[in-house]
């Protein structure tokens, strides 16, 4: 089956940029969508088909895809913007969804 | 503004079953793939299942494979999920969402409903 590997934490200062992977074999071939999720909240779509944003997230928020890492950035980090951080696929040769473990997105 | 509510959660011992709802407001329930996802207590999130717009075709995470049944009523804008002989690790939130197309995202996603395992 598919697997996406994220890192668990990533801490960033303030106003800076926090850049959140998410690794997968080939998966620059695949869609890759992330999700925001804050403690007790169910999760938010915010970044969709690799870079897309829907209608009310920030465009802080941006999103690559190549190769075996996605990326997700978020600049100009905000106190609001910490949470954890998904990431997710469509397995085509299983028809199952993937997603990564979460990364904890901490702002200090 | 759609918004997706689970109902069904709660405690059932090891072994038992449950049934899980999830209930679209809005009025184009029928063109979308729908899926539970869950997160167990303090862990990511995990897959579940997901239903094609007709109910023809469903999928199943090989933990819940033959223990879990999924189905759609697209006149009451529905989503139910059986689940039977349920362990410890179905121990989680269980959240239903939907997505437009095979390979898009979860765009709306319910508030969850919590299922507890324990005897």
């Amino acid at each position: 089956s598919y697997v996406l590997t994220q890192p668990p934490s990533v801490s960033v200062a303030p106003g800076k940029t926090a850049t959140l992977t998410c690794g997968g074999d080939n998966i620059g071939r695949k869609s890759v969508h992330w999700y925001q999720q804050k403690p007790g909240q169910a999760p938010v779509l915010v970044i969709y088909f690799d870079s897309d944003r829907p209608s009310g997230i920030p465009e802080r928020f941006s999103g690559s895809n190549s190769g075996n890492t996605a990326t997700l950035t978020i600049s100009r980090v905000e106190a609001g913007d910490e949470a954890d951080y998904y990431c997710q696929v469509w397995d085509s040769t299983s028809d199952h969804r993937v997603f990564g473990g979460g990364t904890k997105l901490t702002v200090l | 503004q759609v918004q997706l509510v689970e109902s069904g959660g709660g405690l059932v011992k090891p072994g038992g079953s449950l049934r899980l709802s999830c209930e679209d407001s809005g009025v184009t329930f029928s063109d979308y793939y729908m899926s539970w996802i869950r997160q167990a207590p303090g862990k990511g999130l995990e897959w579940v299942s997901i239903i094609s717009t007709s109910g023809s075709t469903r999928y199943y995470a090989d933990s819940v494979r033959g223990r879990f049944t999924l189905s759609r009523d697209n006149a009451k804008n529905s989503l139910y999920l059986q689940m039977d002989s349920l362990r410890a690790e179905d121990t989680a939130v269980y959240y239903c969402a939907r997505t437009k197309l095979v390979d898009d995202a979860f765009d709306i996603w319910g508030q969850g409903t919590v299922v507890t395992v324990a005897s």
